[in-house]
């Protein structure tokens, strides 16, 4: 079955401690990105990713991470996190092209308290 | 920049009512564009997707006819069912150099009632 994993589903911690949410995608698919949705604003893209090693700020880049050292895989990283990225993160992956499909993990609920 | 605008709801509706949720969008270029439906606790998925001015979409009932002459792609449905209660994500794409961006709405929540 297609389908974008995400881990954990939901998380608790304290500010300033490192945490890391995966994302692995089974359909071999060059692009990946993160969103994080805030209710009002939709879902604004964090980072994306167009193949392994290449890695690119979306709009909302500030206080995280990526990496992509495997096609499958891009996870995301707080390295200090803070209480306003409490929200709802999701991942996304897809052919390149802007007519394809993007497919999306179930999300991530993480609190910063 | 490129942008949606989407009717921001919430959308009651009972069973078998007409839906319509508006959707425009701005964009610099020739976007593709997509309705995202989002269940309860889920991810996002795609619902219907056109990729040039005139194509219509449809899926599960769901129709959206991409319109530039008013940038637009309105979401309809003929008669909803409590099973369509979720939130609705009008979206588009364009290629932008290498990112692939999904620009999206602020969501509609629509509920459907018995």
């Amino acid at each position: 079955e297609a389908q974008v994993t995400q881990n954990p589903r939901y998380l608790i911690t304290v500010t300033g401690k490192k945490l890391t949410v995966t994302c692995s995608q089974n359909m071999n698919h060059e692009y990946m990105s993160w969103y994080r949705q805030d209710p009002g604003l939709g879902l604004r893209q964090i980072y994306y990713s167009m193949n392994v090693e290449v890695t690119d700020k979306g709009d909302v880049p500030e206080g995280y991470k990526v990496s992509r050292k495997e096609k499958r895989n891009f996870p995301l990283i707080l390295e200090s996190p803070s209480p306003n990225q409490t929200s709802l993160y999701f991942c996304a992956s897809s052919l390149g092209g802007r007519s394809t499909e993007a497919f999306f993990g179930q999300g991530t609920r993480l609190t910063v308290v | 920049g490129n942008s949606v605008t989407q009717m921001e709801g919430p959308v009651t509706l009972s069973e078998e009512a007409f839906l319509t949720i508006n959707c425009t969008y701005t964009a610099t270029g020739y976007p593709s564009l997509f309705w995202y439906v989002q269940y309860p606790g889920e991810g996002l998925q795609l619902l219907l997707k056109a990729t040039k001015a005139d194509d219509k979409g449809s899926n599960k009932g769901f129709e959206a006819t991409y319109r530039k002459e008013t940038t637009s792609f309105h979401l309809e449905k003929g008669s909803v069912q409590v099973s369509d209660s979720a939130v609705y994500f009008c979206a588009l794409r364009m290629s932008g150099g290498s990112n692939y961006k999904l620009t999206f709405g602020k969501g509609t929540l629509l509920t459907v009632n018995p």
